[in-house]
């Protein structure tokens, strides 16, 4: 069985550039998910889909961050413009449910930001 | 919102030595998951618990639910080597998933 998959692995921008993570969740999967992980902290969610409707995004900058999952299978997450601050990992995960079970994560995305 | 804290934040153990991780919600949780990430990797499932009071045991793992539902453990016996990695409790309200800050466990041979 595949994981999920994300891309790119790595992305290195200036501030005030924009970027774009894509992830492809595991087959059969309704909820996708995307957290934020700065060095030497957890995992911080960002954005929580159920298919393609949004669960959760009450942490998400939206005046810069943006996440669609528009058929209810792969997801892109988008930052515009990027701040120095969000030089993270963005992990992108997947479970069957939204209330129960484990979340299989992606190798993840390291964003650098200078 | 949810916050889950984890403690100890680092702990540096000798090989054999027992090992212990808490967690502790400021809500009731529905479940509480594990996980554990190897240096430069992303984390991997360890375990859900999702009754009160429920104890469950991998190998050398074992993994306590508090009756409240608001805390929980880890405890590694007789770590070794292949233990390194920094393990995260994640605790469940309804569907969302917040993680703790983790644990980061070193075992010197």
């Amino acid at each position: 069985e595949a994981g999920v998959a994300q891309s790119p692995r790595y992305k290195i921008i200036e501030k005030r550039q924009s970027v774009a993570f894509w992830c492809n969740p595991i087959s059969g999967h309704a909820t996708l998910y995307w957290y934020q992980q700065i060095l030497g902290q957890g995992p911080k969610l960002l954005i929580q889909f159920q298919n393609n409707g949004v669960v959760d995004d009450s942490q998400l900058p939206k005046d810069r961050f943006s996440a669609e999952r528009l058929k209810g299978v792969d997801s892109t997450l988008k930052i515009q413009p990027a701040k120095l601050e969000d030089s993270a990992v963005y992990l992108c995960a997947s479970s069957l449910g939204a209330n129960t079970g484990e979340l299989f994560f992606g190798e993840g995305s390291r964003l650098t930001v200078l | 919102g949810q916050q889950v804290m984890q403690i100890p934040q680092y702990q540096h153990v000798q090989e054999g030595e027992d090992f212990t991780t808490y967690c502790n919600s400021s809500t009731t949780l529905s479940n509480i998951q594990w996980y554990k990430q190897r240096p430069g990797g992303h984390p991997v499932f360890l375990i859900q618990l999702v009754k009160s009071g429920e104890v469950k045991k991998q190998k050398r793992l074992t993994f306590q639910f508090g009756e409240a539902k608001k805390n929980s453990s880890l405890h590694i016996t007789a770590t070794q080597t292949t233990d390194v990695g920094t393990y995260f409790c994640a605790g469940r309200v309804l569907s969302t998933l917040t993680f703790g800050k983790g644990t980061m466990l070193l075992v010197s041979p």
